[in-house]
């Protein structure tokens, strides 16, 4: 069974940092892309950006491009999202998703999120 | 940037069928993709190429696309299918992926 497995929640203070994890298992990591998408509260979903495992070539979205860093271990099957100053508005839950061919794919399956939350 | 429009809530009988659409500037030249959310779970995936559906989904589930609209299809609606319906393509000018805003089905 292909399975995306998410670090827990995270509760930080503006000004702190923070990387989550998304451990790939089922299928061959690095063959695929894995994305990132951000979910705020009560809102809709915003494509963060994505990572090819294998040779770690990144994407990023504009509106996250400088804001996060999307990176991979191969070696243990793990992409990563990090932040090096956190602010109360990234206060949301980020999911991961296996990312199926660039230029026209979709995203499954899907980590069961993380819930950030970021508050003094 | 490239931009997918869908209806903030489509509102459909029990029994009936729900069409949710998603337009985007001549998106029918694009791979549409369809994803489920339920409340506090992740997204699904739900049709993807336009019209394929994932093994697992119903058959009540079907997508279109044509022209500047794309369409998510969902006959025999239930109390089940409640959910936050996104529409996703990958817009090969930017190298990026874009979502919809999403559509709530409410089933009366």
């Amino acid at each position: 069974e292909v399975q995306l497995v998410q670090s827990g929640p995270e509760v930080k203070k503006p000004g702190e940092s923070l990387k989550i994890s998304c451990t790939g298992s089922g299928y061959s990591f690095t063959s695929h892309w894995i994305g990132w998408v951000r979910q705020m509260p009560g809102k809709g979903l915003e494509w963060m950006g994505i990572i090819y495992a294998d040779d770690s070539d990144t994407r990023y979205s504009p509106s996250f491009q400088g804001q996060v860093t999307i990176s991979a271990d191969k070696s243990i099957s793990t992409a990563y999202l990090q932040w090096s100053s956190l602010k109360a508005s990234d206060t949301a839950i980020y999911y991961c998703a296996r990312f199926t061919s660039m230029g026209k794919g979709w995203f499954d399956p899907w980590g069961q999120g993380t819930l950030v939350t970021v508050s003094s | 940037s490239y931009v997918l429009t869908q209806p903030p809530s489509v509102s459909v009988a029990p029994g009936k069928t729900a069409n949710i659409t998603c337009a985007g500037n001549n998106i029918g030249s694009k791979s549409v993709h369809w994803y489920q959310q339920k409340p506090g779970q992740a997204p699904v995936l739900v049709i993807y190429y336009d019209s394929d559906r994932p093994s697992g989904i119903p058959e009540r589930f079907s997508g279109s696309n044509s022209g500047n609209t794309a369409t998510l299809t969902i006959s025999r609606v239930g109390a089940g299918d409640e959910a936050d319906y996104y529409c996703q393509v990958w817009d090969t000018r930017s190298d990026h992926a874009v979502f919809g805003g999403g559509t709530k089905l409410t089933v009366l």
